[in-house]
């Protein structure tokens, strides 16, 4: 257990619906980061928060969009979903900006996997 | 579990054998790396990691060596067993804020 929970893990929707994954980072992490993985990509960072905050963005579609709450658990918002949504999605967490705990780098949680039928 | 990245490069080794995973990293300026191990359904976990004043450093049967001058990263796994089936990923910090994460490498250990 790697301390950063992930729910649901698997999420089944119809195309045109929307969807909420849900982030718990580990224990004393301030930042959030999520990232998407498809089955023909690596790893695409989509956005990080910071103690509540947007730090940074990377490729999110103007469907998607996130925030981190006071007790710094973090939710995914996909909407209007498309087959090219399906996708595991992975939520990690650091201390700082940029990392922390016994090396600076992030912390996975272990992904949902979205289907989008 | 499914896996992913079915269009990965894959390094395919003897069990016991020794792997080389190699990694080109984009940015001079990135001054710390991590290589990370993906099993199937799990997300990322860190191996070993190093900073660009170093240009070597061992963990438990494996290593991780940097060349600044190529921009290149490898991640040395000795006695590679077949827990070692995964893919890895190297991960690249750029201008002090976030991690940028390389396409990634599957590993498969044959018996």
């Amino acid at each position: 257990d790697s301390g950063v929970t992930q729910t649901p893990k698997h999420l089944i929707t119809a195309t045109g619906q929307r969807v909420t994954l849900r982030c718990s980072p580990r224990s004393g992490d301030l930042s959030v980061y999520w990232y998407q993985q498809s089955l023909d990509q690596g790893l695409q960072f989509l956005i990080q928060y910071y103690n509540g905050e947007e730090r940074a963005k990377g490729n999110i579609l103007e469907r998607f969009s996130a925030q981190q709450f006071p007790d710094l658990h973090s939710e995914l918002n996909l909407s209007s979903l498309e087959l090219g949504d399906s996708a595991l999605y992975f939520c990690a967490s650091s201390v700082q900006g940029t990392g922390g705990g016994n090396h600076y780098g992030y912390t996975f949680g272990s992904g949902t996997r979205l289907t989008v039928v | 579990g499914e896996s992913v990245g079915l269009h990965l490069p894959t390094l395919s080794v003897q069990e016991g054998d020794n792997s080389i995973i190699n990694c080109a990293y984009s940015n001079s300026a990135s001054d710390y790396f991590i290589w990370y191990k993906q099993e199937s359904g799990k997300g990322p976990q860190f191996i070993i990691d190093i900073r660009s004043n170093m240009d070597k450093r061992q963990g438990q049967r494996v290593t991780v060596l940097l060349n600044k001058t190529v921009k290149h990263l490898s991640l040395q796994i000795a006695a590679t067993q077949p827990g070692d089936s995964a893919v890895y990923f190297c991960a690249e910090l750029q201008y002090g804020q976030n991690f940028v994460f390389g396409p990634g490498t599957r590993l498969s250990v044959l018996p």
